[in-house]
């Protein structure tokens, strides 16, 4: 049972440009959350999303990032115009439907993409 | 406001036992989670703790004090392999299931 993959694993932006971030979560899990990791600090949450619906949304900045997890393909986050404060790791991670029991709370992580904007 | 805190670092001897403490004050409590962390890896699940009292699993065991707001992982038996940071994390919302994640401690495990 292949884990949380997300490609791609480095990807370097020049100011401007848009960054596109996928992930695919593990196989029959039905929950996608975005974190977003600087350097020297923890995790912080961007957004949860479940197939073609967006849960919460509070941790995603107002402006040039959107996410979307549509019914076939990987989730993916989207980072338009891209600054270089947008420069850090970026981690999925997915959990099991409802119906798992207690399961269904733990979160399971991908590798995380780390983008550079120069 | 949410606020999740930890030691920034540690270090102990290969063999020895630590106890890494991680303090918590969040609007909600719907649980606590720990994860390991090596250095440009994904983090992985250890441990998740909703009702008061110690969990045990192999070396490592996590502990929960929910009038405290206050939660321990401990490891034992240290291994080399166990330096890597450690990450506290809140579920604060019955409604979502984001984690609040505090700012890791660094542990560094010498022969």
């Amino acid at each position: 049972n292949a884990g949380v993959m997300q490609n791609p694993r480095h990807l370097v932006r020049r100011r401007g440009q848009e960054a596109r971030l996928r992930c695919s979560p593990m196989k029959g899990h039905s929950h996608v959350y975005w974190y977003r990791q600087l350097p020297e600090e923890g995790l912080k949450f961007m957004v949860y999303l479940q197939k073609e619906n967006i849960i919460d949304e509070s941790g995603m900045p107002k402006e040039r990032f959107s996410a979307e997890f549509p019914k076939e393909g990987p989730s993916i986050l989207r980072i338009q115009q891209v600054v270089r404060g947008d420069s850090a790791a970026y981690f999925c991670a997915s959990s099991p439907p409802r119906s798992s029991g207690g399961m269904r709370h733990i979160q399971y992580f991908g590798a995380g993409t780390r983008l550079s904007v120069l | 406001g949410q606020n999740i805190d930890q030691p920034t670092e540690m270090t102990a001897t290969e063999g020895a036992i630590v106890q890494i403490n991680c303090t918590y004050q969040t609007s909600g409590f719907n649980g606590l989670f720990w994860y390991q962390q090596h250095a440009g890896e994904a983090p992985t699940f250890l441990s998740y703790n909703v009702l008061d009292g110690l969990e045990e699993k192999g070396r490592f065991s996590s502990f929960l004090s929910r009038s405290k707001g206050y939660s321990y992982l401990l490891l034992k038996e240290l291994q080399m392999k166990d330096s890597a940071s450690y990450l506290c994390a809140v579920r604060d919302e019955d409604s979502s299931y984001k984690l609040i994640f505090g700012s890791g401690t660094r542990l560094l495990v010498r022969p």
